[in-house]
């Protein structure tokens, strides 16, 4: 089956700081990468996916990219803001989800 | 987008007994739900895919006898934690995908539910 690993598990920026989160998958026949934004306590929330037929997708100040060859992908968040913090999982798929272990992602004001 | 209801939204229990929870596609028919359970801090394991009007399909080490799915329709999908010990305690959450809406490859989350076996 399908394993996704994800690093780093925290990370701390300053606020208007850029954020970096990567994740690799192993399986090349997976189609869809979406991120996730989760608060304590509630529901996964997507904040950005990508197709295996996309290289880069962008929407305001988050970003993801998707390397299908080294079968990783990244998501980037740029003038973090306070409201930012929450816990970030990325996914991979073809037909079920698989997520990795989640980063902490903590913006100080 | 496309909305999942789930109830209730937390449930305390005393061991042994059984918990039902329900998961609802409320605005589009979900052939296909899935079921999550979520520990402390971890991540999102899969449980299981819930299949209308056919057996749910596991995932490897989740016991089929325990936590039992019913999809009997196109919106409504439910788990009952058979049994249910203090390992059980979780945070339970469905999601469904729309096939309606664009690729069909989203997933829609529910707000999930707090279980605590006391």
């Amino acid at each position: 089956g399908e394993n996704v690993e994800q690093h780093p598990s925290t990370l701390s920026v300053q606020e208007g700081d850029s954020a970096v989160i990567k994740c690799t998958y192993s399986d090349s026949a997976s189609n869809y990468f979406p991120w996730y934004k989760q608060e304590l306590g509630k529901r996964p929330q997507l904040i950005i996916d990508i197709r295996s037929n996309v290289g880069e997708k962008k929407d305001q100040r988050i970003a993801v990219t998707l390397n299908k060859t080294a079968k990783h992908f990244s998501l980037h968040i740029t003038e973090t803001q306070p409201e930012d913090s929450a816990v970030y999982f990325c996914a991979a798929t073809k037909g079920k989800l698989t997520f990795g272990q989640g980063t902490i992602l903590t913006v100080h004001p | 987008g496309a909305v999942v209801s789930q109830h209730p939204s937390w449930v305390i229990c005393k061991s042994g007994t059984s918990v039902k929870i329900e998961c609802r596609s409320l605005d589009f028919q979900a052939t296909t739900m899935f079921w999550y359970r979520q520990f402390p801090k971890q991540s999102l394991m899969l449980m299981a895919t819930s299949n209308e009007g056919s057996k749910a399909t596991y995932e490897q080490g989740v016991e089929k006898d325990k936590f039992l799915i019913n999809h009997a329709s196109l919106t409504l999908s439910t788990l009952t934690v058979t049994s249910a010990h203090p390992e059980d305690s979780s945070f339970y959450i469905c999601s469904a995908r729309n096939p309606g809406e664009g690729a069909g490859d989203e997933q829609f989350f529910g707000p999930g539910t707090r279980l605590t076996v006391l």
